[in-house]
Order: C-alpha cells, then structure tokens, then sequence
C-alpha cells in the first residue's frame, strides 16, 4: 500500500520567516504534485514535478523532487499572510493513479 | 480555470436512500477521478476512469459505483447512503497536457443523515 506522509501537518510561522513543508512517499514514481487548498475552497494546483530533481519556483514558494529518497520539499520564503491554506502533495503511480498526502495547514502570522 | 462543474453543490439525504453525484467537463481530458475529503484523510481516490466506459477503483471503493458513458461526463453513485459516507466529494480531470496535472471541480458536499 502507498503512503504519502507530509510533515509537519500544522505549521504557524511568523511573516518574513522562511519554513520547508516535507513530503515522503513510499513506492517509486517520478511524479509529484503539489496542491493548495484555501478553506471551504476546492484544490488548486501549484507544481508539478516530472523527474528526479526537478525543481520548480512561482513566488514565494519553490518545490523540488528527489526520486530516490521519495521526497519533495515545498519551501516556503518570507511568508506572507496570504500563503496561509492547507498545502497537499500527490503521487502519481502508473495508470495516473493520485495519491495525497494528509496535508499541512499553514497559518502565518502577522 | 479548467471546465470542471460538479452537481449538485450541496445535498442533505437519509440513510440507505441511492444518491449520484455528477461531474462534467469541457475540456475534452481523458481521465476523470471522484475523491472524498475528510478530516485527518486528506482527499481519497474512490474511482477513476480512463475513458468511455471505462473505469476502475480506488483505494476507499466499497459502497460506491461509478459510470463514464460520454467524455464530458463522470457520474458517482452511493447505492444505499450510509452516515460513515458523509464527506466533501470532489471530482477531477487530467490530461496528457503538464504531467497529468489534475484540475478539481468545485466540490460537493454531502450529509447523510
């Protein structure tokens, strides 16, 4: 069975603090998505990574993908009020099968 | 924002009575996907489908059906409600185009009570 295990699941930080969100999986696949939800709001998708190390940036946050440790990080940069949501990443087996993680909510505070 | 609308948004029913939720696309993608949210579950892939007709499960399948006879159209039955099938249901589409990135439709939320 496929576990995707995010940690940490709560996270409060400060404003202009940075922070890492950490995603571990547990089969092989060389896909991984990451997923933002804002409360009573549907998923919306942030990044998609497609091969072993592959990193991707869109403002304040960038996610990378190591496939041979199964792990992605979603780093956080000087976060703003605005990045607060529940974050989720997601692992694509063969036949486009998703698995997500639990989530981690993450409140910044002013 | 992808063409994904989900219906209906919002539905109160009574245990052991049939409920189908409906997904519909406009965007022509070849995979559609029903998940349920929980607290402490994140989202939980219940079937997906791969084309017309067809379809297959995913890990929390048991008292659900599924049925795919148009691309734009994905429908989710619960046969016979049950209490532990009260969730936030979400459907989602992808394609061949960025990865097999997946786009959520709106969500509907369901109380079986």
């Amino acid at each position: 069975e496929l576990k995707v295990e995010q940690n940490p699941l709560f996270l409060s930080m400060q404003e202009g603090k940075n922070y890492t969100i950490y995603c571990n999986y547990s089969t092989t696949s060389d896909r991984l998505y990451w997923y933002r939800q804002d409360p009573g709001k549907s998923l919306e998708s942030l990044f998609v990574l497609l091969s072993n190390g592959a990193v991707k940036q869109e403002g304040r946050l960038m996610a990378s993908l190591d496939t041979k440790a199964r792990l992605s990080t979603l780093h956080i940069t000087a976060a703003v009020h605005d990045l607060s949501a529940t974050y989720f990443c997601a692992v694509d087996l063969p036949g486009n099968q998703f698995y997500f993680g639990t989530g981690t909510s993450l409140t910044v505070i002013p | 924002d992808a063409g994904i609308t989900q219906s209906p948004r919002h539905k109160v029913t009574e245990t052991g009575t049939p409920v189908t939720l409906r997904c519909h696309q406009t965007e022509n993608h070849r995979y559609m996907y029903w998940y349920r949210q929980d607290p402490g579950h994140g989202l939980r892939l219940i079937h997906y489908s791969y084309g017309v007709k067809d379809t297959d499960k995913g890990e929390v399948s048991d008292g659900y059906s599924v049925s795919r006879s148009k691309t734009e159209d994905f429908l989710l039955t619960l046969e016979s409600a049950t209490s532990s099938q009260t969730s936030v249901y979400f459907c989602a589409i992808s394609g061949a185009d960025r990865g097999y990135e997946q786009y959520f439709g709106p969500g509907t939320r369901l109380t079986v009570t």
